[in-house]
This record gives structure tokens, C-alpha cells and sequence, in this order.
């Protein structure tokens, strides 16, 4: 089945660039996202790439998918305080998945001032 | 319009009882997830509904969890029979769904079950 990794946790100091990463299993995934959520918070879009692109900027963040690796990362530059959260890397399949979402077990973010 | 909604947001019940957790979609999303976070811990699939289709239930940890989805709308998790183990965070999410389809999943506030 399918399976999506990451590192637990991520310490960065304020105003550095924060890199998560995120491996999966499942070559036939169209869409990779990241979700954010924040404390005592639901679960947000942050932003997400189409397979076929290998990398997608928006603001403070940048995705770089390697399809061959099947690794995808999630870049935040000047990293804030406000950016502690428990980032979640989640892939949609398509071929035996059926278009299901799998996240996985999320990266905690901390940032210190 | 209205988000995903869930209920309860709270559930306390005692070792053995059986629960239902309930989910209303948003209106018009075929897809709907059901997903469990334990303490500290990632989000576990438990099953997944799409339009008519079959569910995928891969992710239901034993028999004592089940769900079904009526009218293609509100879904339903029952836990029969609930261990402390079962204790976390139930969240649901809706999408439009389809596979191939990039389409935004969003989530409930999810139901705290603690089983004592």
C-alpha cells in the first residue's frame, strides 16, 4: 500500500529557512500537498504541486518534487515564529488508491526567537 | 457556506461502551475521509468513501471499527466495544474528490474521544 514519510521534528531560529521533507511510495500519486496545522487548530492547505512539475513557488514557500525519488520538500524562507505548526506531507493517488489522500505522521516545526 | 462539521466535539465513555462519531461533508463533495491522530502522533487512514464506489477500508485497525456513509452524505464511525487505545482525535475530511483530481480536502475540527 501506500506510505508517506517524514522526519518528526524540525528546530530552525527565526529569519533562517526551514526545509521539510517528505518521502512516498506510490509513482502512480498525481498530487502532493502540504497541510499545516497549528496549535489546537484544524488541519489547512498550504500548498500543493501537480506531478508533473517539479517545483512550485508561492511567496515564502517552495515545493521541489523529484518524481524519480519520490521525495518532495517544502521550503519556508525567513521562517517566523508564526510558522510553529505540524507540517503534514499527503499524496492522492490514482490507479489502485482510487483518488485516496495518505498523510504522513506530520514534522513539528519550532522556531525560536 | 458551512464547513465540515463533526459530532461530538467531546466524547468521554467508559471501557466496553460503543461509540458513533458523526460527520456532515460539505454539500456537494463526493469524497469523505475518516482519520484518527493520537497524541502527538501523525494522521492514521481509516477509511475512505468516493461517490458509489466501494469504500476503501484498508486502514481500519480491527473489526470493532466500522463506518458507512448514507445517501452519499453524512458518514458515521463506529467503535464497538472501545479500548483505551482507541483514545485520540476522530478527524473527517470532504473533498469534490475523483481520482486524479486535485481537489482541496477539508477538515473537520475533529471528535476527542477518551475512553476511561
Amino acid at each position: 500500500g501506500e506510505d508517506v514519510e517524514q522526519s518528526l521534528f524540525l528546530s530552525v531560529r527565526e529569519g533562517d529557512s526551514s526545509v521539510i521533507n517528505c518521502t512516498y511510495t506510490d509513482s502512480s500519486s498525481t498530487y502532493l500537498y502540504w497541510y499545516k496545522q497549528e496549535p489546537g487548530a484544524g488541519l489547512q492547505l498550504l500548498t500543493y504541486i501537480f506531478s508533473n512539475m517539479d517545483m512550485k513557488q508561492d511567496q515564502r514557500l517552495t515545493v521541489l518534487l523529484n518524481k524519480k525519488d519520490k521525495h518532495l520538500s517544502l521550503r519556508i524562507a525567513d521562517t517566523q515564529t508564526g510558522d510553529s505548526a505540524i507540517y503534514f506531507c499527503a499524496e492522492r493517488g490514482y490507479g489502485g488508491s482510487q483518488g485516496n489522500l495518505i498523510f504522513g505522521k506530520g514534522t513539528k516545526l519550532s522556531v525560536k526567537p | 457556506g458551512a464547513g465540515v462539521s463533526q459530532s461530538p466535539s467531546n466524547k468521554v465513555t467508559e471501557k466496553g461502551k460503543d461509540v458513533e462519531l458523526r460527520c456532515d461533508p460539505i454539500s456537494g463533495h463526493t469524497a469523505l475521509y475518516w482519520y484518527r491522530q493520537s497524541l502527538g502522533q501523525g494522521l492514521e487512514f481509516l477509511i475512505y468513501f468516493q461517490g458509489n464506489s466501494a469504500p476503501d477500508k484498508s486502514g481500519l485497525p480491527s473489526d470493532r471499527f466500522s463506518a458507512e456513509r448514507t445517501g452519499g452524505s453524512v458518514s458515521t464511525l463506529t467503535i464497538q466495544r472501545t479500548q483505551q487505545e482507541d483514545s485520540a482525535v476522530y478527524l473527517c475530511a470532504s473533498s469534490l474528490g475523483g481520482p486524479g483530481r486535485n481537489t482541496e480536502a477539508f477538515f473537520g475540527q475533529g471528535t476527542r474521544l477518551t475512553v476511561v
